[in-house]
């Protein structure tokens, strides 16, 4: 399954909403659809599972919504830690596969 | 709490091997399917290895099948990756990773990776 993630750069200020998109190929078996955020240097983190579910800890400012082949995720209000790489990422079915990524930059 | 610790990576030649370890702690390593997951220098994630818990079922990339083997120990909480044939191409950041069930979770848990570069 290939994912396609727009936009590649978003430029936002802190406190303005972010919404990033993630498109499949063909539909994401069970919604098995997650989202990551990624920093310099540091391993990513898992934000949202079953393209809707808060992983541990996230705050609630991190959403996630869609099925089939649209998923949308959605950061509320920008906040300063907030600006990183976000991937999307279907994990029902082999190969698991990652989308190219979109950078959340700071306007 | 949940660690995972790479190492193994290095500096190595196209052509030649090079194994990867995952030392796990904090969680019952034995029940827990694995990742291998790598980051070319600037690009983004791609997926190249699962194990089940067992070790009875794998699975890899067609960019690195019948060159890569994962494996895991799970007497020593360990996995790992054993590289053959390494090409320019596999030069990246690898991370391991863990997931609750096979093919139903996502990456809860990743480890901080380790870096593999091929070069002549």
């Amino acid at each position: 399954i290939v994912l396609t993630q727009s936009p590649g750069t978003l430029s936002l200020s802190p406190g303005e909403r972010a919404t990033l998109s993630c498109r499949a190929s063909q539909s994401v078996s069970s919604s098995y659809l997650a989202w990551y955020q990624q920093k310099p240097g540091q391993a990513p983190r898992l934000l949202i599972y079953g393209a809707s579910s808060r992983a541990t800890g996230i705050p609630d400012r991190f959403s996630g919504s869609g099925s089939g082949t649209d998923f949308t995720l959605t950061i509320s209000r920008l906040e300063s830690e907030d600006f990183a790489v976000y991937y999307c990422q279907q994990y029902g079915s082999s190969p698991v596969t990652f989308g190219p990524g979109t950078q959340v930059d700071i306007k | 709490q949940v660690q995972l610790v790479e190492s193994g990576g290095g500096v190595v030649q196209p052509g030649r091997s090079l194994r990867l370890s995952c030392a796990a702690s904090g969680f019952t390593f034995s029940t827990y399917t694995m990742h291998w997951v790598r980051q070319a220098p600037g690009k983004g994630l791609e997926w190249v290895a699962i194990i089940s818990y067992d070790e009875s079922h794998y699975s890899y990339a067609d960019s690195v099948k019948g060159r890569f083997t994962i494996s895991r120990d799970n007497s020593k909480n360990t996995l790992y990756l054993q590289m053959n044939s390494l090409r320019v191409e596999d030069t990246a950041v690898y991370y391991c990773a863990r997931d609750e069930q096979w093919l139903v979770a996502p990456f809860d848990y990743w480890g901080q990776g380790t870096l593999v570069t091929v070069s002549s």
